[in-house]
């Protein structure tokens, strides 16, 4: 079965300007969740979607914001981009969120480039 | 929050050595999950814990979730050129829906 893809893989963008990233999830899975990846902080949660709705959100900005679709896919949405959002945003899947047994399936990342 | 401890922050080793590397905190997890990244990839999964106590392996990778439920230990045998990567130790704690990680480990075999 097909794994989580992300679009675009990379992008460049200039401080000011907004971006958008699209995560497909695995058939079935209704947990959507987003991180951060920088070589500085590491992997950051930003934020868990689950049937629509946002469930769970970390400790950033509300320039990062999200959504989630009746089919599951999610895109998030970073406006007002500045040079620090540069990192690669990485999305996963699960079947029902990220507690208990419920196991992350990760995306291969949009990498994002703020000049 | 409060992200993972891990250890060690890199470690360079002759192809065919052991490696260990472990993750803690000062909070307890139900769950703890190793995951493995290559460049330009996603993290991969290599082991999932669900139970203190619980040591499970996956070929020549050996996890242990600790006692204490707040630490983590995972183990590679008999390294190859192959396993050169970020692990990454990563849980959601105990009552809280978010998703923790550590700072990763970068492994680098040398043949």
């Amino acid at each position: 079965k097909a794994g989580v893809t992300q679009t675009p893989r990379y992008l460049i963008k200039t401080r000011g300007q907004q971006v958008t990233l699209s995560c497909s999830p695995i058939s079935g899975h209704r947990s959507v969740s987003w991180y951060q990846q920088t070589p500085g902080q590491g992997l950051q949660f930003l934020f868990e979607y689950f049937s629509e709705t946002q469930r769970n959100k970390g400790n950033f900005p509300g320039r990062f914001s999200g959504r989630q679709f009746s089919n599951s896919r999610s895109e998030m949405n970073v406006s007002t981009l500045e040079l620090g959002d540069s990192a690669l945003y990485l999305c996963a899947s699960s079947l029902a969120g990220l507690g208990g047994a419920n196991v992350l399936t990760f995306g291969a990342g949009s990498r994002l480039t703020v000049l | 929050g409060q992200q993972l401890n891990q250890s060690p922050q890199s470690m360079f080793i002759q192809e065919g050595e052991d490696v260990s590397m472990n993750c803690t905190s000062s909070s307890i997890f139900n769950t703890w999950l190793w995951y493995k990244q290559d460049p330009g990839e996603g993290p991969v999964l290599l082991i999932a814990l669900y139970k203190a106590g619980e040591l499970t392996s996956n070929g020549r990778l050996t996890a242990q979730f600790g006692i204490t439920r707040k630490d983590s230990f995972l183990n590679i045998s008999a390294s190859i050129p192959s396993d050169v990567g970020i692990y990454f130790c990563a849980g959601p704690p105990y009552n809280n829906n978010d998703m923790r990680f550590g700072a990763g480990t970068r492994l680098t075999v040398k043949p």
